[in-house]
């Protein structure tokens, strides 16, 4: 099973100010197969981000993802108030699915 | 448009089973795989299984193989997750997620609302 790590646990930001959170696999990770979600309390995960990269419908363009292999980052460039949230990555890679344990972004 | 509908909240005492289900609308149930991922109090995401609706294969996560059931109903596009021998720390909110499949990618693009389950004396 591939396990995902996620750093930094909480961080507290300003509106405005970028985010960068880190997803570290325990294996190389297809990129195909590399996800972001968006989790709000008491509401089911958004996805953000699929293939490392790309974009899901609807998703602002303040959300990138990029890396490879073992390593990828979800970056949120200004922080708007409804980003304030609990961002997990997955890995759909393996014949086990995967979630990390999730960075919550809160507000400084 | 694409929604997946999910029963209500259950409450269960240890050693019952309870079995959840995810009505699929907008789209044709047997073109894609459908996921189960759990969620317990303030805690991360945890994958349950897989089911393939066009031919009711399945994958489980390990922790759960035995005590775990998934099925689905065709006529009615619902696909069922059955949990048996309940304990406490099964109390968790259920999710079902679509796999949705882009060129090389795999993704959940939608998911049910969640069931809440809690398993208590």
């Amino acid at each position: 099973e591939i396990v995902l790590t996620q750093s930094p646990g909480t961080v507290s930001l300003s509106p405005g100010e970028r985010a960068s959170l880190s997803c570290r696999a325990s294996q190389s990770v297809s990129s195909s197969s590399l996800a972001w979600f968006q989790q709000k309390p008491g509401q089911a995960p958004r996805l953000l981000i699929y293939g490392a990269s790309g974009r899901a419908t609807g998703v602002p363009d303040r959300f990138t993802g990029s890396g490879s292999g073992t390593d990828f980052t979800l970056t949120i460039s200004r922080l708007e108030p409804e980003d304030f949230a609990v961002y997990y990555c997955q890995q759909l890679g393996s014949s086990v699915p995967t979630f990390g344990p999730g960075t919550k972004v809160d507000i400084k | 448009q694409v929604q997946l509908v999910q029963s209500g909240a259950e409450v269960k005492k240890p050693g019952a089973s309870v079995k959840v289900s995810c009505k699929a609308s907008g789209y044709t149930l047997t073109s894609y795989y459908m996921h189960w991922v759990r969620q317990a109090p303030g805690q991360g995401l945890e994958w349950i299984g897989i089911i393939n609706p066009s031919t009711t294969t399945t994958s489980y996560a390990q922790k759960l193989q035995g005590r775990v059931t998934m099925t689905r109903d065709t006529s009615t596009s619902t696909v069922y997750m059955e949990l048996n021998s309940l304990r406490s720390e099964d109390t968790a909110v259920y999710y079902c997620a679509r796999e949705y499949r882009l060129m090389m990618s795999r993704l959940f693009d939608y998911w049910g609302q969640g069931t809440l389950v809690t398993v208590s004396p």
